[in-house]
């Protein structure tokens, strides 16, 4: 079946340094959907991106799709405490919402003050 | 943004018992809507696909006579776990899916998440 891999798994930095993620599929994507877990929270949708070699930013934060649609990355620039908490890419082969996603394991950032 | 709500948010039972979990979407319909559970410092794994109307699609290694899902309408799906055991308890998550569209297309198209419940089976 499909698997998503997510890397690093955790990540430590100090504030105001940048910060990657990095997602792979084992297969081609529909769409590629990344999300923000707060500690104790539930999974807040963050964007979706479908065409390949997509790139979006939403203030400090850039999302990419790779061009074979298997890859994608989300970095953060200048981090800030607020940005603490895990970031999952979920992957789904087909389009939109309408399969159940695959989520990567997440990556865990932690940001010393 | 469309908000999706799950009741209850934690719940502890006694093993051998049967829980029930509701996912509604408030201000949206949802034909289609998603259970994950997620272990601690984990991440998500779909459970099963609910389609309003019609049977559950259930993932692979899912009992389905152990989560048993209902969706009866187009704002609320069940779960609900029964003769639970220690290893039910988790912290599961619904989705539902939010279409919106103009003349026949398709604008959006996204899941939203519910705020999860916490299961705890004693």
């Amino acid at each position: 079946g499909q698997q998503v891999m997510q890397i690093p798994q955790y990540q430590h930095v100090q504030e105001g340094e940048d910060f990657t993620t990095y997602c792979n599929s084992s297969t081609t994507l529909s769409n590629i959907q990344w999300y923000k877990q707060r500690p104790g929270g539930h999974p807040v949708f963050l964007i979706q991106l479908v065409k390949s070699g997509e790139v979006k930013k939403q203030k400090r934060l850039t999302f990419q799709f790779g061009e074979a649609k298997k890859n994608s990355s989300l970095h953060i620039t200048a981090t800030q405490t607020t940005d603490v908490g895990t970031y999952f890419c979920a992957g789904s082969s087909r389009g939109g919402g309408a399969d159940g996603l695959t989520f990567g394991k997440g990556t865990h950032l932690i940001i010393q003050p | 943004g469309a908000v999706v709500s799950q009741h209850p948010s934690r719940v502890i039972c006694k093993s051998g018992t049967s829980v029930k979990i509701e996912c509604r979407s408030l201000d949206f319909q949802a034909t289609t809507m998603f259970w994950y559970r997620q272990f601690p410092k984990k991440s998500l794994m779909l459970m099963a696909t609910s389609n309003e109307g019609s049977k559950a699609t259930y993932e692979q290694g899912v009992e389905k006579d152990k989560f048993l899902i209902n969706h009866a309408s187009l704002t609320l799906s069940t779960l609900t776990v029964t003769s639970a055991h220690p290893e039910d308890s988790s912290f599961y998550i619904c989705s539902a899916r939010d279409q919106t569209g103009s003349g026949g297309r398709t604008i959006t198209d996204t899941q939203y998440f519910g705020p999860g419940t916490r299961l705890t089976v004693l």
